[in-house]
């Protein structure tokens, strides 16, 4: 079975700009999270969706939102971007909410200049 | 608040000898826990978790690790270390009492295997 995918793989964009990225959770695989990893750190929580809807969010500004579709894939978009969003962005999917472990995908590379 | 402390940036070990990765945590209701391994430009890889029961859980690889709840500690051990072990790993805890179903991570620990 194939593991949680991302898309893109790397991305260089400027300050300003606008980014989306894209999630598909394992098959079966009803909650999404999104992670934001500096380098050096280890992931920070961004946002959870569990069929559809958010569950839960990180201390990250109105500038990052995202959505989860009908299939249970996921996209996070990025308004505004800063130097400082530069980081690996890592999604994380699981059967359902609770005592399920999170697996990741291999995250987007986000890079701003 | 939540919060996930690995006290060591780096553990260093040789190839063959035991090997100990320290975790501490804070929540308000009780923990879940788990320790993920990082490979370089690659995504977190689970390990394993301790959700209840047995204070000693075993996982991937041949790594397990102790909860023990009066000193918030689950440290992550291997009986023989390999030199494959050389990663990043990275404890993290969910508060079952917060809704969000969010894991906090710890800042990481580097582990060396020399041969």
């Amino acid at each position: 079975d194939a593991g949680v995918t991302q898309s893109p793989t790397h991305l260089i964009k400027t300050r300003g700009q606008h980014v989306t990225l894209r999630c598909s959770p394992i098959s079966g695989h009803k909650s999404v999270s999104w992670y934001q990893q500096v380098l050096g750190q280890g992931p920070q929580f961004i946002f959870q969706y569990y069929e559809k809807e958010e569950r839960g969010r990180g201390n990250f500004p109105d500038r990052f939102s995202a959505r989860q579709f009908p299939n249970y894939s996921s996209e996070l978009n990025v308004n505004a971007l800063l130097l400082g969003d530069s980081a690996l962005y890592l999604c994380a999917s699981s059967p359902g909410q609770s005592i399920y472990e999170q697996y990741f995908g291999p995250g987007t590379r986000l890079t701003v200049t | 608040a939540q919060s996930v402390a690995q006290p060591e940036d780096q553990v260093n070990v040789a190839e063959g000898n035991p090997l100990t990765v320290k975790c501490t945590y804070s929540v308000s209701g009780n923990p879940y826990l788990f320790w993920y391994v990082q490979y370089p430009n690659r995504g977190l890889q689970f390990l394993l978790k301790y959700i209840t029961g047995d204070n000693l859980v075993k996982g991937s690889y041949g790594f397990e690790a102790e909860f023990n709840k009066s000193q918030t500690s689950f440290h992550l051990k291997k009986p023989s270390a390999l030199v494959s072990d050389s990663a990043l790993y990275f404890c993290a805890v969910r508060d079952m009492m917060d809704s969000s179903y969010k894991l906090i991570f710890g800042s990481g620990t580097r582990l060396l295997v020399r041969p």
